[in-house]
């Protein structure tokens, strides 16, 4: 009965290569967010979609492509990995309209680029 | 800018009481929230506050002050469970994002 999940745990990659981390949530959310926990355990925000639409992309490199399918989903692709994209990444989910719009965040993904 | 402030570290006994302040410089307001994170899992929701005032729930209790920018956490009755970090966060205008401070560790000692 897991709320938000995120695929997979653990990702240990070379330099240069592309990789995917999936997410889905299924508490019938209609926000889903990617954000960037990165060694100093300061949590920044990447991206938000709502409905499948992003509304917002902050100050991310281009290598960072989000892709929601559905309402339910929200894969993170990264391209061209470079070390200083090691970090923890999670994703939540919301509902907008809801008081409090109250994130959920999946388990997280530690990615180490070598 | 974006600002917001929190302690990087505290330390409190079992069954003591500990406060944890947070102050905000945002471009936007829309709520302020706070998230407890244990090492090694996700953050996971606490308390919200987007008026004035004091919300309690259970041992925790959150407080929020929009003139002054504000806002604290109170814990009572520590654990030593409740050693996590501490994250407060301010939802942005459009309610699209959530701004989050760099995290309070808490160590709660027997």
């Amino acid at each position: 009965d897991t709320a938000v999940s995120q695929t997979p745990k653990y990702l240990v990659t070379q330099m240069g290569n592309d990789k995917s981390i999936k997410c889905e949530q299924n508490l019938g959310h209609d926000t889903m967010y990617w954000y960037k926990q990165d060694s100093k355990k300061f949590l920044k925000i990447m991206f938000s979609y709502n409905n499948k639409e992003l509304i917002i992309n902050e100050t991310v490199p281009n290598r960072f492509s989000p892709k929601s399918p559905d309402k339910a989903h929200l894969n993170l692709h990264i391209n061209s990995l470079e070390l200083g994209d090691s970090a923890v990444y999670f994703c939540a989910s919301s509902h907008k309209g809801r008081e409090p719009d109250t994130q959920y965040f999946g388990p997280g993904t530690r990615l180490t680029v070598l | 800018g974006q600002n917001i402030d929190q302690p990087t570290e505290m330390t409190a006994t079992e069954g003591a009481i500990v406060q944890i302040n947070c102050t905000y410089q945002t471009s936007g307001f829309n709520g302020l929230f706070w998230y407890q994170q244990h090492a090694g899992e996700a953050p996971t929701f606490l308390s919200y506050n987007v008026l004035d005032g004091l919300e309690e729930k259970g041992r925790f209790s959150s407080f929020l002050s929009r003139s002054k920018g504000y806002s604290y956490l109170l814990l009572k009755e520590l654990q030593m469970k409740d050693s996590a970090s501490y994250l407060c966060a301010v939802s942005n205008q459009a309610g699209t994002a959530l701004i989050f401070g760099k995290g309070t560790t808490l160590s709660v000692s027997s």
